[in-house]
């Protein structure tokens, strides 16, 4: 089966930086996705890490390490449109297929 | 591009009910997903398509859920008969099986389902 552990909610100060990890156990592994939903909206795709390391895209990168089971989503120059909720999902060894945290409910404000 | 589409977009209906929740997916798209969430499970995976054909229906909760994709650009889920346990938000999602998984999965809005 698959454990899943992020943060339920973390609040941040617009214009700031902050680290939404997520720390996983699987049958295997193949990579990892982050999502991020809007209330009331779909989830849309962030990143996808495969490799150990950093992956950047604009204000926001993805970090990845197998070994420990752990990556983390960071966001730069937090907006408050950034207010969401932020899905870490592995995928298991012979799957494409995500498994979906709880997520992490980010609340940026003024 | 019309991205997934899902419909209804909200459905109220009473216990003992049959719901049926209709999706597309973006045509070319030939892995489907339906996901069920709520705020105590998130985000769970209940069945998915390989072109067309059901390849892991094990997430589906019980033999009061049924999933059927009788072409590449359609598919149905449905509850018969529903319960309220069953009211969550109801997301069907889509990929280009083959594609690199950097392009992610696309999902629809989702449909609203509250049972009463």
């Amino acid at each position: 089966g698959q454990n899943i552990d992020q943060p339920t909610e973390m609040t941040a100060t617009e214009g700031a930086i902050v680290q939404i990890n997520c720390t996983y156990q699987t049958s295997g592994f193949n990579g990892l996705f982050w999502y991020q939903q809007h209330a009331g909206e779909a989830p849309t795709f962030l990143s996808y890490n495969v490799l150990d390391g950093l992956e950047e895209k604009g204000r926001f990168s993805s970090f990845l390490s197998r070994s420990k089971g752990y990556s983390y989503l960071l966001l730069k120059e937090l907006q408050m449109k950034d207010s969401a909720s932020y899905l870490c999902a592995p995928h298991p060894g012979g799957s494409y297929i995500p498994t979906f945290g709880r997520g992490t409910s980010l609340i940026v404000h003024p | 591009d019309a991205g997934v589409i899902q419909s209804p977009r909200h459905e109220v209906t009473e216990m003992g009910q049959e719901v049926t929740l209709r999706c597309k997916p973006i045509s070319g798209h030939n892995s489907l997903f339906w996901y069920r969430q709520t705020m105590m499970r998130g985000l769970e995976l209940l069945i998915y398509f390989n072109n067309n054909v059901p390849i892991d229906d094990s997430g589906m909760p019980e033999d009061r859920f049924s999933a059927k994709m009788p072409n590449a650009s359609f598919s149905t889920l449905k509850i018969q008969p529903s319960e309220p346990r069953d009211s969550a938000v109801y997301f069907c999602a889509s990929r280009e099986r083959g594609r690199s998984a950097n392009y992610g999965y696309t999902f629809g809005s989702g449909t609203r389902l509250t049972v009463v």
